[in-house]
């Protein structure tokens, strides 16, 4: 059974850095074509993908949030970091961590989520 | 970036209707497509990935098509159980989402 479980600070002020981690079971991120992802959604408004951790250690980040991010993994504790620096008002949102894998010659996109964890920015 | 544009923003529909939404990519993106359901309070759920495959589980009442820039997600009879917003994403260069379409009770 797969699972992924977000857990993090509910409440960040303004110009912090905030962790956020996804602790995940049921699939692991050694075998080949598994990725772990983070997308957060403000109250009200629509999806954002935020960044990816493959496999083999390749990572990819949104372009316009770039020098803001990190994604790392811990495959012997089965979970992701995510750290955003710099933090605003704009980025309160509910945050999600979600799986990517593979099947065939495949990639299938977010086909397990967390159950996302809202981050409130305010001072 | 690939943007993502979906329309309508809103769609009002009965149940039993037979409902489209749309979704146009600023460029190409072969079939690299996917579709999603959100309920208030819940994390998405895939529906459809690579424009036109059925996620195990889900209903076959949906259907995607389309390649290229244009793509449309159909319910062919909308159920109770379908009021939601829905989102495409795109994942042929990075990840992006439309901005979503929520489908409500006329």
């Amino acid at each position: 059974q797969v699972t992924l479980r977000e857990s993090g600070p509910a409440l960040v002020k303004p110009t912090q850095t905030l962790t956020l981690t996804c602790t995940f079971s049921g699939f692991s991120l050694i075998t080949s074509g598994m990725c772990v992802s983070w997308i957060r959604q403000p109250p009200g408004k629509a999806l954002e993908w935020l960044a990816r951790i493959d496999w083999d250690d390749d990572t990819n980040y949104s372009t316009s949030l770039k020098t803001r991010l990190t994604i790392s993994k811990d495959t012997s504790k089965n979970l992701v970091v995510l750290t955003m620096t710099n933090m605003d008002p704009v980025d309160t949102a509910t945050y999600y961590c979600a799986r990517t894998t593979h099947r065939g010659t495949e990639r299938v996109y977010f086909d397990y989520w967390g159950q996302g964890t809202l981050v409130t920015v305010s001072s | 970036d690939i943007q993502m544009t979906q329309s309508p923003s809103t769609l009002s529909a009965s149940v039993g209707d037979r409902v489209t939404i749309t979704c146009r990519a600023s460029q190409s993106i072969s079939s690299w497509l996917a579709w999603y359901q959100q309920k208030p309070g819940k994390a998405p759920k895939l529906l459809i990935y690579k424009a036109s495959s059925l996620e195990s589980g889900v209903p076959s009442r949906f259907s995607g098509s389309g390649s290229g820039t244009e793509f449309t997600l159909t319910i062919s009879s909308l159920q109770p159980d379908d009021f939601a917003t829905y989102y495409c994403q795109q994942y042929n260069s990075r990840e992006t989402f439309g901005q979503g379409t929520k489908v409500e009770i006329k």
